[in-house]
């Protein structure tokens, strides 16, 4: 859906080196998320914001942190990439009747 | 803590055929559940969700899902698949943390393939 964005969408990467992923949405939500995915797993949360000044941990954050730079725009970064940081990264927003609309992903390789 | 469960990895059905993709879950409270679907290479799309009122819900592409608090099932259905209809389907969930007050995030389950066959 172009209303979500990310970029890259897909990057391969070196362990022990930072990496940038990024979101934007032209939706106008305030509410944003990060979710990784892993075959068998299903998506699982790694932070969320209900607007620029409120940030916080989901169920996986540890190794990654976030930056809420305006209303539209989400970043996640991997300080430090370990192989098993290997995933599908998917950027969500969510509208007020609990919907969320989840950007292309981004395919993210640590060797 | 809030768990959802899909219980089959694989659902193959022919086309023309009725399809159910099953879910159940665990809430401490009343849940609002939720169906995404994700074709490939492409994000998971909203597909439909129960809230409130009545149990069969109807969503996107002739879908439709009928929650049954009794089995603490919402299972996934359509009358008649398509070939189009092939994607990975993801059951979710949220509820009401009886500590705070609060809505918990949502929760996935793993996800369920549907492969619907000409």
């Amino acid at each position: 859906d172009a209303d979500v964005t990310q970029t890259p969408r897909n990057r391969i990467t070196k362990t022990g080196k930072r990496i940038m992923l990024e979101c934007s949405q032209t939706k106008g939500h305030d509410r944003m998320y990060w979710y990784r995915q892993d075959p068998g797993l299903g998506l699982r949360l790694i932070y969320y914001s209900f607007d620029v000044k409120d940030i916080n941990k989901g169920e996986i954050s540890d190794g990654y942190s976030v930056s809420r730079q305006a209303q539209a725009k989400f970043s996640l970064s991997l300080e430090s990439a370990i192989p098993n940081q290997t995933a599908l990264y998917f950027c969500a927003t969510r509208n007020g009747y609990n919907e969320q609309f989840f950007g292309p992903g981004t395919r993210l390789t640590v060797l | 803590a809030q768990s959802v469960a899909q219980p089959e990895d694989q659902v193959n059905v022919a086309e023309g055929n009725p399809l159910t993709v099953k879910c159940t879950y665990s809430v401490s409270g009343n849940p609002y559940l939720f169906w995404y679907v994700q074709y490939p290479n492409r994000g998971l799309q909203f597909l439909l969700k129960y809230i409130t009122g009545d149990n069969l819900v109807k969503g996107s592409y002739g879908f439709e899902a009928e929650f049954n608090k009794s089995q603490t099932s919402f299972h996934l259905k359509k009358p008649s698949a398509l070939v189009s209809d092939s994607a990975l389907y993801f059951c979710a969930v949220r509820d009401r943390d009886p500590l705070s007050g609060g809505y918990n995030q949502l929760i996935f389950g793993a996800g369920t393939r549907l492969a619907v066959h000409p």
